[in-house]
């Protein structure tokens, strides 16, 4: 079974600033998915990025980027200039790859406080 | 708009009373999911579902019902509730490749008293 592990519960960053959010992973997959979603005090769940396990480069989407180290099964997501709309709990998940839509591991969140 | 479609958004109940959580994808997804999320424990799996008539118990699915009679609809049934069940629910879809995440609905804030 897939397991996924954030370690930080909470993390504060200023405005403009850059903040990067741990996760950790444990599979025996060798094809998979990761991604990051966030979840504003709305509490919808919105997907911020996505990573195909067999491509190596991170990938990016405007402010927002990982960095995925296979070998060491980690998945960090990194938000650069920081602004107040990225308070919110941002969950890093799991899924496999297997060519069917499976189950989403989630880890248990790390709530980002974004403060002036 | 592609979305999936959640009801009600709050609900209070309380013990042994049925209940039904509805959700409705408009984006002709294959595959639904029921996920319950809770404090220190991110989000789990009630049960999912392939296609019509293909349902299948997730981690957690121990007091709910599902079923999917249509392809959009995936509704979430608890026959009789009890305060454990008192969660945020998300009802949530993807293509059957899975490749892109799901698409969540908007959560429904259940307390069972």
């Amino acid at each position: 079974a897939q397991t996924v592990t954030q370690s930080q519960p909470e993390m504060s960053v200023q405005e403009a600033e850059t903040v990067t959010l741990s996760c950790t992973y444990d599979t025996s997959e060798s094809n998979y998915y990761l991604f990051w979603y966030k979840q504003p005090p709305s509490r919808q769940m919105i997907l911020v990025i996505r990573q195909e396990a067999y491509k190596q480069q991170n990938a990016t989407e405007n402010r927002f980027s990982v960095n995925f180290q296979k070998a060491a099964k980690s998945f960090s997501l990194k938000i650069s200039d920081s602004q107040l709309g990225d308070t919110a709990m941002y969950f890093c998940a799991f899924m496999k790859g297997a060519g069917t839509a499976s189950k989403l591991t989630f880890g248990t969140g790390t709530r980002l406080q974004v403060t002036l | 708009e592609a979305q999936v479609t959640q009801n009600p958004r709050y609900l209070i109940t309380v013990t042994g009373k049925k209940l039904t959580v509805t959700c409705s994808q408009n984006m002709n997804h294959e595959y639904m999911s029921w996920y319950r999320q809770d404090p220190g424990l991110g989000l789990r799996q009630i049960y999912y579902s392939m296609n019509v008539e293909v349902t299948d118990k997730g981690d957690v699915p121990e007091g709910y019902k599902v079923s999917r009679k249509e392809k959009r609809n995936f509704p979430l049934i608890l026959e009789s509730p009890s305060p454990n069940q008192t969660s945020l629910y998300f009802c949530a879809s993807s293509t059957l490749k899975g490749a892109y995440g799901y698409t969540f609905g908007s959560g429904t804030r259940l307390t069972v008293v």
